[in-house]
């Protein structure tokens, strides 16, 4: 089946820094991709949509120009999260998929603003 | 309103028993999909099982099986057999629409199982 792959698994970084974060489809182009953050003991949340060669589309709340978000190939996007504070800690999960079929999900950063 | 609505924060079944996750949505739309992952401690999402809006049957994938009212809203999971593997966390979510639109997820379902 379709698999996604996510890099990297686990981040600590100082605050004030910036996190890149990557999402692979590695068996299907993707010209749609969908980040999502999950908090300890919560569900997951839409974040944005990622869009091949066009901008994102965030989820209201979402701040654009603190999570950059680029789909520059059909099996490639990116997460940046821009000068990170501690608030921003949390497990961040990217996912793919056709019309009417399963998305199928990246295992996940977990991400540690210290 | 919510979209994706769980009822159990937190259910136990012993080894061996059937289980039921509930799971209710709303939209409006005519052509949607509902899917239920599973997620373990480590945190992947893991797919069980789909249903269309317009299949008629129930879903079933090996110990898994989705009961869809679909007049009443409902697609509640029903997992057979259950084993100490099962112990996670539960969701429900729905596509709506025809496009490659996201999956809208309720808040889940710790379900613990006892040897």
């Amino acid at each position: 089946g379709a698999v996604v792959s996510q890099h990297p698994s686990r981040v600590i970084c100082k605050s004030g820094t910036s996190v890149k974060i990557e999402c692979r489809s590695l068996d299907f182009q993707a010209t749609t991709m969908f980040w999502y953050r999950q908090f300890p003991k919560q569900s997951l949340m839409l974040m944005a949509t990622s869009n091949e060669g066009s901008k994102a589309t965030y989820e209201q709340g979402v701040e654009k120009d603190k999570f950059l978000i680029n789909h520059a190939s059909l099996t490639l996007s990116t997460l940046t999260v821009t000068s990170a504070h501690p608030e921003d800690s949390s497990f961040y999960i990217c996912s793919a998929g056709q019309v009417a079929s399963p998305l199928h999900f990246g295992n996940g950063t977990r991400l540690t603003v210290t | 309103a919510q979209k994706i609505t769980q009822t159990q924060p937190g259910m136990f079944v012993q080894e061996k028993e059937a289980v039921t996750l509930d799971c209710t949505y709303d939209t409006s739309d005519q052509s949607y999909g509902l899917f239920w992952y599973k997620q373990p401690s480590s945190g992947e999402m893991i797919f069980l099982i789909y249903q269309g809006s317009y299949d008629e049957q129930n879903a079933t994938e090996g110990r898994y099986s989705l009961n869809f009212q679909k007049a009443r809203k409902s697609a509640n999971l029903v997992i057979s057999a259950s084993q100490l593997g099962d112990s996670a966390m539960y969701f429900c979510a729905m596509r709506e629409g025809t496009g490659n639109t996201p999956l809208v997820f309720g808040k889940g379902t710790r379900l613990s199982v006892i040897a």
